[in-house]
């Protein structure tokens, strides 16, 4: 167990609508990442945030937003959806904001949401 | 652009037997750190190991063990006379030293059959 929790496990809904993927860090975790892994595209990431703000972005469509609350719990919300959005969304936690010399971090997992489109 | 490359997308080999995936990564980043993790049957993404780039000594974990080489960009593992439950998806990653994201390779599937 990683520390990590995600709700929910699974989630089934139809193209159009739209979804919260919910995620909270490791205890003290002031960092979370989001990933999303489908079956063409692999593990990507999605975005980052870091004691509520935003930090980082990567391949995130516009329909997708996320946000990060003081009690440092985060969600991803996911908005028209498409067939292609159908994968596996992965939350990562660490303590720090970045990578420097002085160390790194790793990022622990959680057990992701798997998003079906129909 | 950094980039991580698994050239092997899927390995069988029988119980027992040892086997090496390979993990080659681009940077031009000198300072760096690289991880492998571990995605078994059930989903979840499990941690292995992480190294820096200051660190080239090999490490052994019990039957698994790590094999750094900065001179050809490469961060192979090694599972030593391995078992069914070794049977999962092994991802190599770098972490980008701007923002914190992991950047993945494609992963190799690993399958352990009796």
């Amino acid at each position: 167990d990683s520390g990590v929790t995600q709700t929910p496990k699974h989630l089934i809904t139809a193209t159009g609508q739209r979804v919260t993927l919910r995620c909270s860090p490791r205890s003290g975790d002031l960092s979370v990442y989001w990933y999303q892994q489908s079956l063409d595209q692999g593990l990507q990431f999605l975005i980052q945030y870091y004691n509520g703000e935003e930090r980082a972005k990567g391949n995130i469509l516009e329909r997708f937003s996320a946000q990060q609350f003081p009690d440092l719990h985060s969600e991803l919300n996911l908005s028209s959806l498409e067939l292609g959005d159908s994968a596996l969304y992965f939350c990562a936690s660490s303590p720090r904001e970045r990578a420097g010399t002085s160390g790194s971090d790793e990022q622990f997992f959680g057990p992701g949401t798997r998003l079906t489109v129909l | 652009a950094q980039k991580v490359t698994q050239a092997q997308t899927e390995i069988s080999v029988v119980e027992k037997e040892d086997v090496t995936l390979d993990c080659v990564y681009e940077t031009r980043d000198t300072t760096y750190y690289l991880f492998w993790y571990k995605q078994p049957p059930s989903g979840e993404l499990v941690f292995l190991i992480r190294r820096n780039s200051f660190d080239e000594q090999n490490e052994i974990s019990g039957r698994y063990s790590w094999n750094f080489q900065k001179s050809t960009s490469s961060f192979n593992f090694t599972i030593t006379a391995s078992q069914v439950v070794d049977s999962a998806v092994y991802f190599c990653a770098l972490r980008d030293r701007n923002t914190g994201k992991l950047i993945f390779g494609q992963g190799t599937t690993l399958q352990v059959k009796p």
